[in-house]
């Protein structure tokens, strides 16, 4: 079985551009969660997701930061225009109803110059 | 909300000897607690777990103990091997879905053979 997959792995922008993250969770997976991970740190919840409801975004930047998740499997987040600090893991995780452990995927390593 | 403080920081052992991570944590309401593995490069990996209705779980040369009274648990690695070489993390929840994860900053355990 496939585990949580992102792309892209690495992403290099300049600052005031957008740049998105994919995320397809394990399958059957109805939860999905978006992370921040900056370095030497534990990863932080930016967004979490019950199906295609996002149910916890109190993390989310949202002037700058959106997610989507249509039709409740894969998942899209966004940072328009990115700044500097932005540069960080971005992990994607996912659990099935009831299960209490989060599968994570590789992440996307953005730096922002 | 939730505090959870880790450390060492960083844990050097002789490959054979036993490591011990510790983990403090702020919240008396939560009541999951798992401990992720992350490689280089890659996403954290769940190791072991425990519910706040149990003091110890143990999975082979892995152990997690929990003191809710003193809101700490900690995790025991013995027969250490280079391959358990990585980043440790330890995180509390609340909830039975682990829907607020609150990580540790982490803890670098280097293995030397």
């Amino acid at each position: 079985e496939a585990g949580v997959v992102q792309s892209p792995r690495y992403k290099i922008i300049e600052k005031k551009q957008p740049v998105a993250f994919w995320c397809n969770p394990i399958s059957g997976h109805n939860t999905l969660y978006w992370y921040l991970q900056n370095l030497g740190q534990g990863p932080e919840l930016l967004i979490r997701y019950e199906n295609e409801e996002a149910v916890d975004d109190s993390q989310l930047p949202k002037d700058r930061f959106s997610a989507e998740r249509l039709k409740g499997v894969d998942s899209t987040l966004k940072i328009q225009p990115a700044e500097l600090g932005d540069s960080a893991v971005y992990l994607c995780a996912s659990s099935s109803q009831g299960n209490t452990e989060a599968f994570f995927g590789q992440g996307t390593r953005l730096t922002v110059v | 909300g939730e505090n959870v403080e880790q450390h060492p920081s960083t844990l050097s052992v002789q490959e054979g000897d036993s490591a011990v991570i510790k983990c403090t944590y702020s919240d008396s309401a939560s009541n999951y607690f798992p401990w992720y593995k992350q490689e280089l490069g890659k996403g954290p990996q769940l190791i072991i777990d425990i519910r706040s209705n149990v003091g110890e779980k143990k999975d082979q040369r892995i152990a997690v103990t929990l003191n809710k009274t003193a809101k700490h648990f900690s995790l025991h690695i013995t027969e250490t091997q280079p391959e358990d070489s990585a980043v440790y993390f330890c995180a509390a929840s609340r909830g039975p879905n682990t829907d607020k994860l609150i990580f540790g900053t982490g803890t670098r355990l280097q293995v030397f053979p």
